[in-house]
């Protein structure tokens, strides 16, 4: 069965230094990952997708992830992180043929200035 | 402007009342889903319809109903048998059997009177 766990369910960073959200994953074939933002009271954006081709995978407003069979990790990263990046991000793994996604229960990001 | 709409924004429930949420899309989308988020759970499946006339049940069907009479038109009711109905509920859609890109609505806030 799939699933995934996200590390953090708080992460703290200041305007300007690096983001870095743990998600880990298991599932007994080669997964389909992704990474959604969901601004307060909002629904939710893709941000990025892994779906076997290349293992760093860049996504919109600077965001990327890199998906590592070893350590079974899908780890989202920014270098450097803006205000508007205050949201809460979930990382997702695909239920298989069924096509249908299992969520992490998130972690919120807050930037401070 | 294609997209995803909701509605109402906000909803309230008596007991022993069922409330209908609306859902509907106009991005020519074959798959719709529902979901409810919770704080700290992520988001949980709760139907999905891949195409008209023909719906499954999700992670957490019970005390939900669906239907799916329009391929643009997705409503979910909340019934008297949901005993913890207080929630935010998310709308999506995606094309056939592409679940890992679903485009979601901007939800509807549930609350118990």
């Amino acid at each position: 069965a799939q699933s995934v766990t996200q590390l953090d369910s708080h992460v703290s960073v200041s305007e300007g230094t690096p983001v870095l959200l743990r998600c880990n994953y298991s599932s007994s074939y080669s997964p389909s990952l992704f990474w959604y933002v969901q601004h307060p009271n909002k629904g939710l954006q893709l941000l990025l997708k892994y779906t076997s081709a290349a293992t760093l995978v860049k996504g919109i407003n600077g965001f990327e992830a890199e998906f590592k069979k070893s350590e079974t990790s899908f780890h989202l990263t920014k270098p450097s992180a803006h205000m508007s990046d205050a949201a809460e991000y979930f990382c997702v793994v695909s239920r298989g043929s069924q096509g249908n996604l299992i969520f992490g229960k998130g972690t919120k990001l807050s930037v401070k200035p | 402007d294609g997209g995803i709409t909701q509605s109402p924004k906000y909803l309230f429930r008596k007991e022993g009342q069922n409330v209908t949420l609306s859902c509907e899309q106009n991005l020519n989308h074959d798959a719709m889903y529902w979901y409810r988020q919770d704080p700290g759970q992520g988001l949980r499946l709760i139907y999905y319809s891949q195409i008209v006339n023909d719906f499954q049940k999700g992670d957490i069907a019970e005390g939900y109903s669906v239907s799916r009479e329009k391929k643009e038109s997705f409503p979910l009711t909340v019934t008297s048998a949901q005993k913890n109905p207080t929630a935010f509920y998310l709308c999506a859609s995606s094309i056939y059997r592409r679940a890992e890109t679903q485009y979601f609505g901007p939800g509807t806030r549930l609350l118990v009177l």
